[in-house]
């Protein structure tokens, strides 16, 4: 039930396409919603996040879509550039308790 | 703003030995979290303090794994009788209490190499 499941494992993606990245959870008690980046030899760091009260939330080229019936959550990035390619994670939290993440997707974006 | 800070980057040792790793947090988080990532995984958490109280611990942790945050400052993670299933990144975050976003501050992570 602490799981987070992400698909797909890896994503290669042309200069200006779009990048989704879909997950899911079964634990209805994760409140926070959180999308990491982690480029090689660093440590992860918050791309953005989102509460299930809204559906969706964007910042800048990222947006995160929610779907609380369905327990599924989606990340978006638009107009995919080459510094994009790194490993992306979702992950999930309970009133900001301990963050389990996902497996990760590892994005290339080819120019 | 220094972020998080973890020593040593990188360490090899053979089987059967102790290691030891540590984690200097942003200094003003109250919450500080350790990590275990391996080749094409996601973090994995193992275990969490709130100032020096230890709030929680995996249970998919061996008794062989102990952490500290004595001071409520740094924390240490040891592992005991290292094996080669220990191999892995070791990483550390932090996270503020107080007005708290969610957000961990992770370190670039301790490698540990268990020949």
């Amino acid at each position: 039930q602490q799981q987070v499941k992400q698909s797909p494992q890896s994503l290669i993606v042309q200069k200006g396409g779009i990048s989704i990245i879909n997950c899911a959870y079964e634990n209805t008690a994760f409140d926070y919603f959180p999308w990491y980046q982690q480029f090689p030899g660093k440590g992860p760091a918050l791309l953005i996040a989102i509460r299930p009260d809204v559906s969706e939330k964007k910042e800048g080229r990222f947006t995160i879509s929610f779907n609380k019936s369905a327990k599924q959550f989606s990340l978006h990035i638009m107009d995919s550039q080459p510094g994009d390619s790194a490993t992306y994670f979702c992950a999930a939290s309970s009133s900001y308790d301990k963050v389990i993440f996902g497996p990760g997707t590892s994005l290339s974006v080819i120019p | 703003d220094t972020g998080v800070s973890q020593d040593p980057r990188h360490k090899i040792t053979k089987r059967g030995q102790n290691v030891t790793f540590r984690c200097d947090p942003i200094s003003e988080h109250n919450r500080l979290y350790w990590y275990r990532q391996t080749l094409g995984q996601g973090p994995e958490f193992l275990t969490y303090f709130q100032n020096e109280a230890q709030l929680e611990k995996s249970r998919l942790l061996s008794d062989r794994f102990s952490a500290e945050r004595p001071k409520g400052s740094f924390s240490t993670l040891e592992i005991q009788r290292t094996e080669q299933g220990d191999s892995a990144m070791y990483l550390c975050a932090s996270s503020r209490l107080a007005g708290n976003t969610g957000e961990l501050f992770f370190g670039e992570g301790s490698r540990l190499t268990v020949l």
